[in-house]
């Protein structure tokens, strides 16, 4: 079965520093791979997305991924953390085109922003 | 814009009742999905309608979730004689361009 791991369920950082959220999928190259972000008692709001066009995603809030085949890695990073960023963070991948299978998400990264 | 509205934002049931949630996609989009959230699970994936039709139901977790679509638009999860393990946040989320997905706020599913 398809599988996508987010490296680390805690991530500790201290505000200003970088942030650096891993995520690996399984299988082959997939179609589109995505960053969702959870706020507490709300639902998923997407950071950014990765459709082929490019191997470098810019996302919203200053966040960014890089898609890298030979690794089967799609990781999340900003340079300077914000007391706003603490939030779960999300990994998902649409393993087949046209999305009849949904969305395979990893089991999320809870981020904590040390002031 | 408006984007995928979800009702009722919390429920609290008792077992064996049976309970419905709803779901507002995009307006447009004709691609919707179910997911469930809870803290053993993760997020899972429920069940995909293209437009009032759902081809594949095998990812509901039991014979008392069933879901409908009508008129290309609203969409409900259904859950009969609702268990305790049934507890958890029910997502849905509409597709737009790219095979991109936006969910709503969820519904806090309680069974006491």
């Amino acid at each position: 079965a398809q599988s996508v791991t987010q490296l680390g369920s805690h991530v500790s950082v201290s505000e200003g520093a970088l942030v650096l959220l891993r995520c690996n999928y399984s299988s082959s190259v997939p179609p589109y791979l995505f960053w969702y972000v959870q706020y507490p008692n709300q639902g998923l709001q997407l950071l950014l997305k990765y459709t082929s066009a490019a191997t470098l995603v810019k996302g919203i809030n200053g966040f960014e991924a890089e898609f890298k085949k030979s690794e089967t890695s799609f990781h999340l990073t900003k340079p300077s953390a914000h007391m706003s960023d603490a939030a779960e963070y999300f990994c998902a991948v649409a393993f087949s085109r046209g999305g009849a299978d949904g969305l395979t998400f990893g089991k999320g990264t809870h981020l904590i922003i040390q002031p | 814009g408006a984007g995928v509205s979800q009702s009722p934002s919390n429920k609290v049931t008792e077992k064996g009742k049976d309970v419905e949630l709803r779901c507002d996609p995009i307006s447009g989009h004709t691609a919707l999905y179910w997911y469930r959230q809870s803290l053993g699970q993760g997020l899972e994936f429920l069940i995909y309608f293209q437009g009032n039709s759902a081809p594949d139901k095998s990812g509901l977790p039991s014979d008392r979730f069933s879901a409908e679509r009508t008129g290309g638009s609203v969409s409900t999860l259904t859950i009969q004689r609702t268990q305790q393990e049934d507890s958890a946040v029910y997502l849905c989320a509409s597709r737009g361009f790219l095979d991109t997905q936006y969910f709503g706020p969820g519904t806090r599913l309680t069974v006491l």
